[in-house]
């Protein structure tokens, strides 16, 4: 089964911190994703990595930077954080090109910036 | 563009009835459509997949159709109960978008005990 981890389910900062979220696959995907998801807007796409230090800006990028060094770890960067970063943070993965195949989840980072 | 829609945005159902939950997209060009459950405040678990060479899936109590000509897809469950209560997502992988997927925003449904 796959499995997606992220590293804090939840997670507190200071407006104007650095901070990261982290998030590893154990199946050897090539694609991975990070979503936020706030009440009434859905899931938006930050940004996407489709192979090691490949990456491609989502929907909503602005703010945000991303780190893929390994093929099984994304980071999602927040350079700076402000209190409209106050959201749920969603990382996915799934195999490249395999349209026939699923994307899987990991269980969800709360952030909340005071 | 491709848009993903769910109504209604919640619904409240008794307790041992069937019920519909609804997905509409506006781009029939699609690979898959994947239906999700989410529980309050954790990640989404795939529920099922139809491949868009499909009609529907099935897997226990769930049973999910795609009219891709339509735009429609359909997430039945049949004799529900409190356990279900949560949002459910439904999902389309677009043609030509990479491996991107697109989401609805969901339909939160409770089921009264």
């Amino acid at each position: 089964d796959v499995k997606v981890t992220q590293s804090s389910r939840y997670l507190v900062k200071r407006t104007g911190e650095k901070v990261f979220l982290e998030c590893v696959q154990d199946m050897d995907h090539e694609n991975m994703f990070w979503y936020r998801q706030d009440p009434g807007l859905g899931l938006r796409l930050i940004y996407f990595s489709y192979d090691v230090k490949m990456k491609e800006k989502g929907d909503i990028p602005e703010g945000y930077s991303v780190s893929r060094e390994k093929k099984e770890r994304f980071s999602l960067i927040l350079e700076s954080a402000s209190t409209n970063q106050t959201s749920m943070y969603l990382c996915a993965s799934s195999l490249r090109g395999q349209h026939y195949q699923p994307q899987h989840f990991g269980d969800g980072t709360r952030l909340s910036i005071l | 563009k491709q848009e993903v829609t769910q109504i209604p945005a919640a619904l409240s159902v008794p307790e041992g009835e069937n019920l519909v939950l609804n997905c509409s997209f506006t781009d029939s060009a699609i690979y898959n459509l994947q239906w999700f459950r989410q529980d309050p405040g954790k990640g989404l678990t795939s529920l099922l997949l139809i491949q868009s060479s499909q009609r529907e899936q099935t897997s226990g109590r769930l049973n999910a159709s795609l009219d891709k000509s339509s735009g429609r897809s359909t997430l039945y469950i049949a004799a529900s109960q409190p356990g279900d209560s949560a949002t459910y997502l439904c999902a389309v992988r677009q043609m030509n978008r990479d491996d991107k997927i697109i989401f609805g925003k969901g339909t939160r449904l409770h089921i009264l005990p």
